[in-house]
C-alpha cells in the first residue's frame, strides 16, 4: 500500500513537505504522481516523476513551487510545495502506475494512498 | 491542455439496469483513456485502463469502449455497491486530465 504523511494547516506563502511511503509493494520500477483534489470537486494531476527519478513533469498551476521526487531505497516519494496559495487547498494523494519502467507518465494509476489533507488558509 | 467532458454529470437508475456514461476528449488520445471509481472519502480505484482492458479483481459487469475522442464506460446489470463517482482520464499527454465526474445514484 502507499500512505501519504506530511499534510496540515499552513498559511499562504508558507511551505509543507508531503511524503508518501510503499509498504508491501515495490515501487521502484514504477513511475509516480501526485493528484490532489479540492473540497467537493475532481481530480487534478499535479506531478509525475519517472521510476529511476531522472523525469518529472508538473501541472502549469505548480510548475516553480512544487518539486516531486523519490528516495528508492527508501520506497518514498516526495512533493515538496513552496508558496504554497490557497487554491493549493486540497487532498493530495500520491499514486503508483501501472506500467513498470514507464518514462513519460503515459499510463494509468494502479494503487493509490488514502490522501493527506493539506489546507492552506490564514 | 486536452479538455475530458464527461456526460452527464449525475444519474438515477435502478438496481439491475445498464448505466452508460461518455467521455469525450478535446483531441484525440488514442486508447489513453482510463476510468475510476470514487468512493465519499476514499482514493480513486482504477477500474479500467487503455480505454477496454478491465482490471484484475474488478466485476465482469463493468467495461470500456473507444478510441481516438469518444469513450464509453458502461455498468450492466447497476448493484447497490455501485454508487460511486466515475471519472475518466486520459493519460496520453500532459497535462494529464481527468473529466469532472459522473455522480451515479440508485433510484
Amino acid at each position: 500500500q502507499l500512505m501519504e504523511s506530511g499534510g496540515g494547516v499552513v498559511q499562504p506563502g508558507g511551505s509543507l513537505r508531503l511524503s508518501c511511503e510503499a509498504s508491501g509493494i515495490s515501487v521502484n520500477t514504477y513511475g509516480m504522481h501526485w493528484v490532489r483534489q479540492a473540497p467537493g470537486k475532481g481530480l487534478e494531476w499535479v506531478a509525475f516523476i519517472r521510476y529511476d527519478g531522472s523525469y518529472e513533469e508538473y501541472a502549469d498551476s505548480v510548475k516553480g513551487r512544487f518539486t516531486i521526487s523519490r528516495d528508492n531505497s527508501r520506497s518514498t516519494l516526495y512533493l515538496q510545495m513552496h508558496s504554497l496559495r490557497p487554491e493549493d487547498t486540497a487532498v493530495y494523494y500520491c499514486a503508483k502506475e501501472l506500467g513498470e519502467y514507464s518514462g513519460y507518465g503515459a499510463e494509468a494509476c494502479d494503487i493509490w494512498g488514502q490522501g493527506t489533507m493539506v489546507t492552506v488558509s490564514s | 491542455d486536452i479538455q475530458m467532458t464527461q456526460t452527464p454529470s449525475s444519474l438515477s437508475a435502478s438496481i439491475g439496469d445498464t448505466v452508460t456514461i461518455t467521455c469525450r476528449a478535446s483531441q484525440s488520445i488514442d486508447t489513453f483513456l482510463n476510468w475510476y471509481q470514487q468512493k465519499p472519502g476514499k482514493a480513486p480505484k482504477l477500474l479500467i485502463s487503455a480505454a477496454s482492458s478491465v482490471q484484475n479483481g474488478v466485476p465482469s459487469r463493468f467495461s470500456g469502449t473507444g478510441t481516438g475522442t469518444d469513450f464509453t464506460l458502461t455498468i450492466t446489470s447497476l448493484q447497490p455497491d455501485d454508487i460511486a463517482t466515475y471519472c475518466c482520464h486520459q493519460s496520453y499527454n500532459t497535462p494529464y486530465t481527468f473529466g469532472r465526474g459522473t455522480k451515479v445514484e440508485i433510484k
